[in-house]
C-alpha cells in the first residue's frame, strides 16, 4: 500500500468548511484513496472514497490532483460532532486488501 | 447504526492469560477483519477472514488467531497475553457498495492486561 502523509492536527471554526490535506505521492494506477474517521471511543467510520474524479457525498467532498499525487477531503459546514482523528488511505479496491492506517489528522471543531 | 458488534466491551486481564473477543459482522457480510489499535495510535491490521479462512494477516505473532463461523461471526484468540497487548480491538465486516469496497467496525473492545 502507498503510504499517505497528513498534518497532525487542525482546528476549524464551527459553520466553516474544513479542509483536509492528504499527499501520496507513491500511489499506484490501481489504488483508490479512502477517507475514514473516528469519533472519540467508536471504530472508524468510511466517509468517501475515489480513484481521480473528484467526489462528493452527504458527508463530504474529496478533491484528487490531476497527478494524484495529493488530495483534499472538505466538510463543508463543519460541527462539534465532527470532532475526530481523519485518516486517509489508499488501497487497491478490492476485498482482500487491509486498510494500512497512519497517525491521522486530529480535527477538532470550536464552537 | 454500525450493524458490527463486539463484546465484550471492556475486559481486564492478567499477564499470561488467554481471552476471547467476539464480533457478529451484518448479514451477508463474508468477510472480516480485526485490528489492534494501541492508544494514541491508527488501527493495526492483525488479519482477515473470507468464508471462514484466513485470507491475509499483518505483523502479528500467532498467539493471536481467529476464527470465522458459518453465519460470519468472529472470534478473535491471543494467548499468552503480554502487557503491550494492552490496546483497543476492532471488529470490521466488508461490505460491497457502488463500486467500492467499504469497512464497517464494530466499536471495540478495550483490553487491559495487568
Amino acid at each position: 500500500d502507498a503510504k499517505t502523509t497528513q498534518p497532525p492536527s487542525m482546528d476549524c471554526a464551527e459553520g466553516r468548511a474544513a479542509n483536509l490535506p492528504c499527499n501520496h505521492s507513491t500511489i499506484s494506477g490501481n489504488e483508490y484513496v479512502y477517507w475514514y474517521r473516528q469519533i472519540h471511543s467508536q471504530g472508524p467510520q468510511y466517509i468517501i472514497h475515489g480513484l481521480k474524479n473528484n467526489e462528493t457525498n452527504e458527508m463530504a467532498s474529496l478533491i484528487i490532483t490531476e497527478d494524484r499525487k495529493s488530495s483534499t477531503l472538505i466538510l463543508p459546514h463543519a460541527t462539534l460532532r465532527d470532532t475526530a482523528v481523519y485518516y486517509c488511505i489508499v488501497r487497491p479496491n478490492a476485498n482482500d486488501y487491509k486498510l494500512s492506517f497512519g497517525a491521522g489528522t486530529t480535527v477538532t471543531v470550536r464552537a | 447504526e454500525t450493524g458490527v458488534t463486539q463484546s465484550p466491551t471492556h475486559l481486564i486481564k492478567t499477564r499470561g492469560q488467554q481471552v476471547t473477543l467476539r464480533c457478529s459482522s451484518q448479514s451477508g457480510h463474508n468477510t472480516v477483519s480485526w485490528y489492534q489499535q494501541a492508544l494514541g495510535q491508527g488501527p493495526q491490521f492483525i488479519f482477515q477472514y473470507y468464508r471462514e479462512e484466513e485470507n491475509g494477516r499483518g505483523n502479528f505473532p500467532p498467539r493471536f488467531s481467529g476464527l470465522q463461523f458459518p453465519n460470519y461471526s468472529s472470534e478473535l484468540n491471543v494467548n499468552a497475553l503480554e502487557l503491550d497487548d494492552s490496546a483497543l480491538y476492532l471488529c470490521a465486516s466488508c461490505h460491497r457498495g457502488q463500486g467500492y469496497y467499504g469497512y464497517t467496525f464494530g466499536s471495540g473492545t478495550r483490553l487491559t492486561v495487568v
